[in-house]
């Protein structure tokens, strides 16, 4: 079992529409939760992050998240074309040393079409 | 304020050689993780310094090593090149390691190809 889980893609939405996207993880002494945009040919942007159980909104963006149910998801409202791009899901894995581990999905592919 | 940047953004070497990147983290920041990027295997973590200090380290083999200056700037090595070194080579700066707040903002990326 994979770490941290993403659906690939491509996730297609049109303009205006909410897209979702959804990552699961499987260590449960996983604390932090970060949201990556990436464009092709860029490195990744840090969009949102979460630490606590519900949701976090940030302008168009809002993070959710389920610790018992291990998921972390990230909602985009009015989606924009240039909102297409590689979402990545990041957790960290620190343990007793609290050391800073990003461990990464693979990204989904999102593309807003207008 | 300046965000992280890397240097050299390109680089092309030889089987056998090595290679050395650079980092300088954003102002302020202590923390200086690097990660490797292929489209096979996504975004992997290869090590995190800390005042100087190698915190983690990910499961890579021992020709990839790194170092932290006292001003945060750091460097990552790979000797003996193979093919599969061909990789964007990502570094991310944090905060500091002890208030358990972890955002990492990446820098560019160094495009190493190894032909």
């Amino acid at each position: 079992q994979k770490e941290v889980e993403q659906n690939s893609g491509p996730l297609s939405v049109p303009e205006g529409a909410i897209a979702s996207l959804n990552c699961t993880y499987s260590d449960r002494g996983s604390q932090s939760f970060f949201w990556y945009r990436q464009y092709s040919g860029k490195s990744p942007e840090l969009i949102m992050s979460i630490y606590s159980n519900g949701d976090k909104e940030d302008g168009r963006f809002t993070a959710q998240l389920n610790k018992a149910s291990q998921y972390v998801s990230l909602l985009i409202r009015d989606s924009q074309p240039s909102d297409s791009a590689t979402y990545l899901c990041a957790v960290n894995t620190y343990g007793s040393s609290n050391t800073g581990k990003l461990i990464f999905g693979q990204g989904t592919t999102l593309q807003v079409k207008p | 304020k300046a965000g992280v940047t890397q240097t050299p953004r390109y680089l092309i070497k030889t089987r056998g050689q090595q290679v050395t990147l650079s980092c300088s983290p954003i102002s302020g920041h202590r923390s200086v993780s690097w990660y490797q990027q292929t489209p096979g295997q996504g975004l992997q973590f290869l090590f995190e310094y800390f005042s100087e200090t190698q915190r983690n380290k990910g499961n890579f083999p021992g020709r990839f090593s790194g170092r932290q200056f006292s001003n945060s700037r750091s460097e990552m090595n790979v000797s003996t090149l193979e093919l599969g070194d061909s990789a964007l080579y990502l570094c991310a700066s944090s905060l500091d390691g002890t208030t358990g707040i972890w955002e990492q903002y990446f820098g560019p990326g160094t495009r190493l190809t190894v032909t």
